[in-house]
């Protein structure tokens, strides 16, 4: 069974840039949520999408956005970047989202530069 | 106050010791439990999940859910050098969004 995947593993962007980043779920899977991951902060909830819609949302700012299309997989877009939003990025995919299991991919390693 | 807490560590312990790693939480409404490890520049890997109160057994791995008390554990029998990572407990109740605690580092050393 394949598991979550995100694409790219590695990115290195300016600051005022804008980047996307992709999360394929587990087939099966209408759940995806995003999360940043700095040593300082451990893991902060960005959004969690399910059926296309956004379910939740975490305390970041309007730069940060995502969205989730029909086959479940969600992008997660992040304009005019910022030093700070240096980070791992992982997304989560689950059949349902709260109550059920969730599972990472391995993250996008964001350097803003 | 934090939805969850969890003390950070760092935890050392040698090789073949019994490692107790632990998380509170204020949420009364959590049902859902859950117990991730995380190695260096990795994901997160569920270890763990449980419902309510109650052990889970899993090899070495037994959860424990004490929701009178608000306290989650995670016990690790015979400790080997491959389970040096870092551990996060994670709660939701229905329908929302997980909370993670800020992981706690564990080194077994050989």
């Amino acid at each position: 069974k394949a598991g979550v995947t995100q694409t790219p593993r590695y990115l290195i962007k300016t600051r005022g840039q804008q980047v996307t980043l992709s999360c394929s779920p587990i087939s099966g899977h209408r759940s995806v949520s995003w999360y940043q991951q700095t040593p300082g902060q451990g893991l902060q909830f960005l959004f969690e999408y399910f059926s296309e819609t956004q379910r939740n949302k975490g305390n970041f700012p309007g730069r940060f956005s995502g969205r989730q299309f029909s086959n479940s997989r969600s992008e997660m877009n992040v304009s005019t970047l910022e030093l700070g939003d240096s980070a791992l990025y992982l997304c989560a995919s689950s059949i349902q989202g709260g109550y059920t299991e969730a599972f990472f991919g391995q993250g996008t390693r964001l350097t803003v530069v | 106050q934090k939805e969850v807490e969890q003390d950070p560590g760092p935890l050392s312990v040698p090789e073949g010791a019994i490692v107790s790693l632990n998380c509170t939480y204020s949420n009364s409404a959590f049902q859902y439990f859950m117990w991730y490890r995380q190695y260096s520049r990795k994901g997160p890997e569920l270890l763990m999940y449980t419902y309510s109160s109650g052990n889970k057994e899993d090899g070495r791995f037994t959860a424990q859910v004490d929701k009178s008390s608000k306290y989650i554990s995670l016990f690790i029998r015979d400790s080997q050098p491959s389970d040096s990572a870092t551990y996060l407990c994670a709660m939701s109740a229905m329908g929302n969004q997980f909370y993670f605690g800020t992981g706690t580092s564990l080194t077994v050393i050989p």
